[in-house]
């Protein structure tokens, strides 16, 4: 069975720093893509970045670019995100999905919560 | 940048049918993806490649695409069809992943 777990999510003030993780279990996690998606309270999903199955090719949506910075070890079956220069806005749940074959977004985590408060 | 627009919601009764549209320039071109979202819980791919079902995904669900528009089609609606759809598409020129603004089903 497929499962993403995410953690590392929280309450972080303005200008800091978070690190989320996500990790994979039953598929072979090093041959595929992966990506974050977050959905603000009350808002749709805003997909955030894409990372390749061996880390060479990195997409980053305009609204975060040189903000946030996605990595993977797949010797540890895990994906990540670090986040930097947080703001309100970026207060939302986080999720990790795996990218299908023809680039459907076919397995979600169930989220973890980032908070930007002061 | 690409942009998928649909409907902020629609209503519909228990067994009758439900049309969500996800309308994109030139969508017809592009494989549209659609997410039930149930509250508090993560998305699920419920239509893939404009018009397949995942596996235990039930034959209710539906799917096109044509055009500037894609459609998801719910059949004999249930109330347990109540969420919130959203469709995705890849779009290749800025090679950023795109979602639709969100459709909530409500089942009266």
């Amino acid at each position: 069975e497929v499962q993403l777990v995410e953690s590392g999510g929280g309450l972080v003030q303005p200008g800091g720093s978070l690190r989320l993780s996500c990790a994979a279990s039953g598929f072979t996690f090093s041959t595929y893509s992966m990506n974050w998606v977050r959905q603000a309270p009350g808002k749709g999903l805003e997909w955030l970045s894409y990372i390749s199955s061996t880390s060479n090719t990195k997409y980053y949506a305009d609204s975060v670019k040189g903000r946030l910075t996605i990595s993977r070890d797949n010797a540890k079956n895990s994906l990540y995100l670090q986040m930097i220069s947080l703001r309100a806005e970026d207060t939302a749940v986080y999720y990790c999905a795996r990218i299908g074959t023809t680039r459907q977004f076919d397995y979600w985590g169930q989220g973890t919560l980032v908070t930007v408060s002061s | 940048s690409y942009v998928l627009t649909q409907p902020p919601s629609v209503s519909v009764a228990p067994g009758q049918t439900a049309r969500i549209t996800c309308g994109g320039n030139n969508i017809g071109s592009k494989s549209v993806h659609w997410y039930q979202q149930k509250p508090g819980q993560a998305p699920v791919l419920v239509v893939y490649d404009d018009s397949d079902r995942p596996s235990g995904i039930p034959e209710r669900f539906s799917g096109s695409n044509s055009g500037n528009t894609a459609t998801l089609t719910i059949s004999r609606v249930e109330a347990g069809d109540e969420a919130d759809y959203y469709c995705q598409v890849w779009d290749s020129s800025s090679d950023h992943y795109v979602f639709g603004t969100g459709t909530k089903v409500t089942v009266l």
